[in-house]
């Protein structure tokens, strides 16, 4: 059994401030993770993905993420916010390729930022 | 270069009525997801398929039936519509190999009101 949790369903930032949105996890496996992105009235885009390789991982428009077995945890951050980034954004987990989950995610509850000027 | 097309887009239904919302994929992948997104619970898996002539149930499947005839396909019905099931209806797909490592790309959703 796998689940997600992400702390806080609002987020609001200044341009040009720090950008955290964190993601707990719980997987009876080793887990692949992803970050999505929901802009209004459009569907689930995909940020980044971890699988296993480098914990630390890099995706499109600036975001990155890190992978902590420890902590189990995967946090999104981008060290600039941008307008552009308001949109909704949602943690995901899926089993590990050793099983038999045919790629299916079990998602957070999401969490919408706001960026202010 | 299409991607995920859901069709249709808007809905509204009275109680009780039956739809099929359609989903098509141009990227030959074998798995093909349906979700429903309600606010605050995230996406939650309707039912899925790993390939042509396959479903399966997912996490939240009462009151809905799929079918996948051709692979680029996956229908979803509801056959006799309840309000519970107003909500915004979104289809995913994916290739198969490695199970799990693969991202699913996201159809624009369909918003369907039951009243």
């Amino acid at each position: 059994a796998q689940s997600v949790t992400q702390l806080g369903s609002h987020v609001s930032v200044s341009e040009g401030a720090l950008v955290l949105l964190r993601c707990n996890y719980s997987s009876s496996v080793p887990p692949y993770l992803f970050w999505y992105v929901q802009y209004p009235n459009q569907g689930l885009q995909l940020l980044l993905k971890y699988t296993s390789a480098a914990t630390l991982v890099k995706g499109i428009n600036g975001f990155e993420a890190e992978f902590k077995k420890s902590e189990t945890s995967f946090h999104l951050t981008k060290p600039s916010a941008h307008m552009s980034d308001a949109a909704e954004y949602f943690c995901a987990v899926s089993a590990h390729a050793g099983g038999t989950s045919y790629g299916k995610l079990t998602f957070g509850q999401g969490t919408i930022l706001t960026v202010h000027p | 270069n299409a991607g995920v097309t859901q069709t249709p887009k808007f809905r509204v239904l009275k109680t009780g009525q039956s739809m099929t919302l359609l989903c098509a994929q141009d990227m030959n992948h074998e798995y093909m997801y349906w979700y429903r997104q309600d606010p605050g619970m995230g996406l939650r898996l309707i039912h899925y398929s790993v390939g042509e002539g396959t479903t399966a149930k997912g996490e939240v499947p009462d009151g809905y039936n799929v079918s996948r005839l051709k692979k680029q396909n996956f229908l979803l019905g509801l056959e006799s519509a309840a309000p519970s099931q107003t909500s915004v209806y979104f289809c995913a797909s994916s290739y198969s190999y490695d199970r799990g490592n693969q991202p699913q790309h996201f159809g624009d959703g369909t918003r369907l009101s039951i009243l």
